[in-house]
């Protein structure tokens, strides 16, 4: 059965940074693109990116370029979404979805960005 | 970029109703291998989004037979030709990682 199980909760304060992770199961984890899409509160998803983990290839959103990093561990078959300066508006659910079809999500993590 | 406009912004249906939506994009969704890389999710209240249909018009394992995605080009429908409590939520299609704003279905 194929599973994406994602990281807890946080609550963060703007400036800090994050890691936030997205563990993969029942498939071949080198083998599919995994995306990470935005939800924030009361809104629609937004992708942010993918990460194509055999090679660690990325593609990044305009709009999330330069705001996010991306990155996975083959060893452990998870992938990564990062921030280095949270700001008030990252404050959001962020999915992990396997492939470019997205067929299987997460349970989502949500990211709370408070002072 | 793709921009995807769906419709009706909201729908409330009567359960063992048929319903419909549609999604209208500003790029073609045929690609030169000749496949129509357009999809539809669900994300119930509280729940992750779950893909319903792939490539237009197959429908994703599990899913059930009452779900039926029809379209080509840049027109798209989604119909589900009896609706139960279950199927309530938003409804999103996507194409090159674009989502449409969301359809969202309640129950009369």
């Amino acid at each position: 059965e194929v599973q994406l199980v994602q990281s807890g909760a946080e609550v963060k304060k703007p400036g800090e940074s994050l890691k936030i992770s997205c563990r993969a199961s029942g498939y071949s984890f080198t083998t599919s693109w995994i995306a990470w899409v935005r939800q924030m509160p009361g809104k629609g998803l937004e992708w942010m990116g993918n990460i194509f983990p055999a090679d660690s290839e990325t593609i990044y959103s305009p709009a999330f370029q330069g705001q996010v990093t991306i990155s996975a561990d083959k060893s452990i078959s998870t992938a990564f979404l990062q921030w280095n300066s949270l700001k008030a508006s990252d404050t959001a659910m962020y999915y992990c979805a396997r492939r470019s079809s997205l067929d299987y999500w997460g349970q989502g993590t949500l990211v709370t960005v408070s002072s | 970029d793709v921009v995807l406009t769906q419709t009706p912004h909201s729908l409330s249906v009567t359960p063992g109703q048929p319903a419909s939506m549609s999604c209208k994009s500003s790029h073609s969704a045929l690609h030169s291998d000749g496949k129509t890389y357009f999809y539809w999710y669900l994300q119930k209240p509280g729940q992750s989004p779950q893909l319903l249909i792939y490539e237009a018009s197959n429908r994703f394992s599990g899913v059930p037979d009452r779900f039926a995605g029809s379209g080509s080009g840049t027109d798209f429908t989604l119909k589900i030709s009896r609706v139960e409590a279950e199927d309530v939520g938003v409804y999103y299609c996507m194409q090159r990682y674009s989502f449409g704003q969301g359809t969202k279905l309640e129950i009369k």
